[in-house]
């Protein structure tokens, strides 16, 4: 089957480093997606990633090992801005995401 | 610029009735999506095309279709509302073939009573 697993609530203050994981067990894998989610708004796209490593943009970075199926979404500089939710996603079938629930961040002054 | 829109943006509906969601996109994309999200559930995919009459259930296709008879629609039909329904509704597009990004439209909340 499929799963992918993700911390439900985390919380950060303005300034600081986040790091949310994201494990998952599924078939067919071909790259791992983070999506960013205002309240209200359409999911918007972050990174993708298929090779092992670490993929830097800015202030967001994203990891993934393969072998451990795990991944994490690394934001550094925090900004009131980046309270959202983040959503990891696997692509599997060539062209079909799977999305876990999403982890909400709140980020405070 | 290209855009991928939806409407109506809000929607209440009585049980029964039948519902028509609407999605139109620009990107002039071969594949597009239809995803449900619930709390507690995340984005759940319905029904996706990749082309001009082609249409694929998903995970949760029950009580939904759709058809795609051109490269810039696909709209959703509930047949017959459920109250099980009540959802916000995500539209989605990407190019065809490869780890190619979804872009995702402003969402549909669907009410049913």
């Amino acid at each position: 089957g499929q799963n992918i697993d993700q911390p439900t609530e985390m919380t950060a203050t303005e300034g600081a480093i986040v790091q949310i994981n994201c494990t998952y067990q599924t078939s067919g894998f071909n790259g791992l997606f983070w999506y960013q989610q205002h309240a209200g708004e359409a999911p918007t796209f972050l990174s993708y990633n298929v090779l092992d490593g670490l993929e830097e943009k800015g202030r967001f970075s994203s990891f993934l090992s393969r072998s451990k199926g795990y991944s994490y979404l690394l934001l550094k500089e925090l900004q009131m801005k980046d309270s959202a939710s983040y959503l990891c996603a696997v692509l599997y079938n060539t062209d079909k995401l799977i999305f876990g629930t999403g982890t909400r961040l709140q980020v405070f002054p | 610029d290209a855009e991928i829109t939806q409407s109506p943006r809000h929607k209440i509906t009585e049980t029964g009735r039948q519902v028509t969601l609407a999605c139109h996109q620009t990107w002039n994309h071969n594949n597009m999506f239809w995803y449900r999200q619930d709390l507690g559930h995340g984005l759940r995919l319905i029904h996706y095309s990749y082309g001009v009459q082609d249409t694929n259930k998903g995970e949760v296709s029950d009580g939904y279709s759709v058809s795609r008879s051109n490269t810039e629609d696909l709209p959703l039909t509930l047949e017959s509302a459920a109250s099980s329904q009540t959802s916000v509704y995500f539209c989605a597009s990407s190019e065809g073939q490869g780890p190619n990004e979804q872009f995702f439209g402003p969402g549909t909340r669907l009410t049913v009573l």
